[in-house]
């Protein structure tokens, strides 16, 4: 099955800095790569998912690349802020089957 | 929509007790997951149902878990006899079709003493 190795374990960044998270994929027919962040105590919520026929995409303060080629897609957050502190989680999917996640980044956001 | 519902959020039982997990999709969603979180191995997949059928369920640790979906809107894990390695947040979620968003319920978390 899909196997999904997701780094850094934990990430602290100082206010306003940008947190870059990666996460590799094992089986080139995955086409779907979805980004979840758990706050403490809550459930997992989608922020930004992107397909294998796109690149990049962007919304607000979060960017998601992927390559295709060496199966390494990142999640990007610029000017960050305290709220954004949280677990995230980089999953993948191949058609017609559930989303493998990886085992998740803890992102801490110094003021 | 209220989202997905899990029930009951909080279960405390003691070791070879069976225990009842349930979950109520979002209607309309045809695909449902159950998820094990643990600090150790993060989010696994146990086992997912496309239209009430089970599809995988090679995620399920051993016999003594079993899940069933009788319906579109229902969906139980249960685990007997339950062990102390058993505790952890257990997730169910759903998504209109498979290989698309899934959406979490809030989890039942399963202490075994």
């Amino acid at each position: 099955g899909e196997n999904v190795e997701q780094h850094p374990s934990t990430l602290s960044v100082q206010e306003g800095d940008s947190a870059v998270i990666k996460c590799t994929y094992s089986d080139s027919a995955s086409n779907y790569f979805p980004w979840y962040k758990q706050e403490l105590g809550k459930r997992p919520q989608l922020i930004i998912d992107i397909r294998s026929n796109v690149g990049e995409k962007k919304d607000q303060r979060i960017a998601v690349t992927l390559n295709k080629t060496a199966k390494h897609f990142s999640l990007h957050i610029t000017e960050t802020q305290p709220e954004d502190s949280a677990v995230y989680f980089c999953a993948a999917s191949i058609p017609g089957y559930a989303l493998n996640f990886g085992k998740g980044t803890s992102l801490l956001v110094t003021p | 929509d209220a989202g997905v519902i899990q029930s009951p959020r909080h279960e405390v039982t003691e070791m070879g007790q069976e225990v009842t997990l349930r979950c109520k999709p979002i209607s309309g969603h045809n695909s449902l997951f159950w998820y094990r979180q643990t600090m150790m191995r993060g989010l696994e997949l146990l086992i997912y149902f496309n239209n009430n059928v089970p599809i995988d369920d090679s995620g399920m640790p051993e016999d003594r878990f079993s899940a069933k979906m009788p319906n579109a809107s229902f969906s139980t894990l249960k685990i007997q006899p339950s062990e102390p390695r058993d505790s952890a947040v257990y997730f169910c979620a759903s998504s209109p079709e498979i290989n698309t968003e899934a959406f979490f319920g809030q989890g039942t978390r399963l202490t075994v003493v």
